[in-house]
């Protein structure tokens, strides 16, 4: 069955605030996770990614965190903008193979 | 540009026609993978080639057929399709063990009539 699953399938977003996108995964061997972005017409694109030894990772206005105590993570993505609006999915890595959630379709409202 | 191109952008087919999907990597990539996308479900691994052994999902049907010819290019024929198999097929690559993480191509978008 799935693994990964996230907890809303949309999030509406006020352009310039920080949106928040969350998922849960339930495999506790998985050591390694990816946040991809998947625009209109377009395959997924790597975001950022995690490894099960850290708890927290930074890229260009995202940040990946990772508790690994309730099996949650979550992509913050700072001042948000209408190139933001995508779905986002999580995927988590075990044994070199991906699996990933349903995705949360954002929208970035002017 | 991801590097991974996929040709067909779209295709409509029939129930009883034979079609072929294309994929390759401009990556170097060892590993090449298809992934079934439906509306509102997780991708679906269907299929994966790496290291020249091929690993499928069981749950596939066989009227899905993959063939991995090198390490750059990436078939999935299709005959006798159902109109439950009109879905976005993605490709993908990456480089084992050394890089988790997939580069997919756009993807092309399946009709089944």
């Amino acid at each position: 069955g799935e693994s990964v699953g996230l907890h809303l399938p949309t999030l509406s977003v006020q352009e310039g605030d920080n949106s928040i996108i969350n998922c849960a995964y339930s495999n506790s061997a998985s050591d390694y996770f990816i946040w991809y972005k998947q625009e209109s017409g377009k395959g997924p694109q790597f975001i950022i990614d995690i490894r099960s030894n850290m708890d927290k990772r930074q890229g260009q206005r995202v940040t990946v965190l990772l508790n690994k105590t309730v099996k949650h993570l979550s992509l913050q993505i700072a001042a948000t903008q209408p190139g933001d609006s995508a779905v986002y999915f999580c995927a988590e890595n075990n044994d070199y193979k991906l699996s990933f959630g349903a995705g949360t379709t954002v929208t970035v409202r002017a | 540009e991801t590097g991974v191109t996929q040709t067909p952008r779209h295709l409509v087919m029939g129930m009883t026609n034979k079609k072929s999907l294309k994929c390759e990597q401009h990556l170097g990539h060892n590993a090449m993978y298809w992934y079934k996308q439906s509306a509102k479900k997780p991708l679906e691994l269907m299929f994966v080639y790496s290291l020249e052994e091929r690993v499928e999902n069981n749950s596939v049907p066989s009227r899905f057929s993959p063939e991995c010819p090198n390490s750059s290019h990436l078939f999935l024929h299709l005959h006798t399709l159902q109109p439950e198999d009109s879905a976005l097929y993605l490709c993908a690559s990456s480089q084992i063990p050394e890089d988790e993480k997939l580069f997919f191509g756009s993807g092309t978008q399946l009709s089944v009539l």
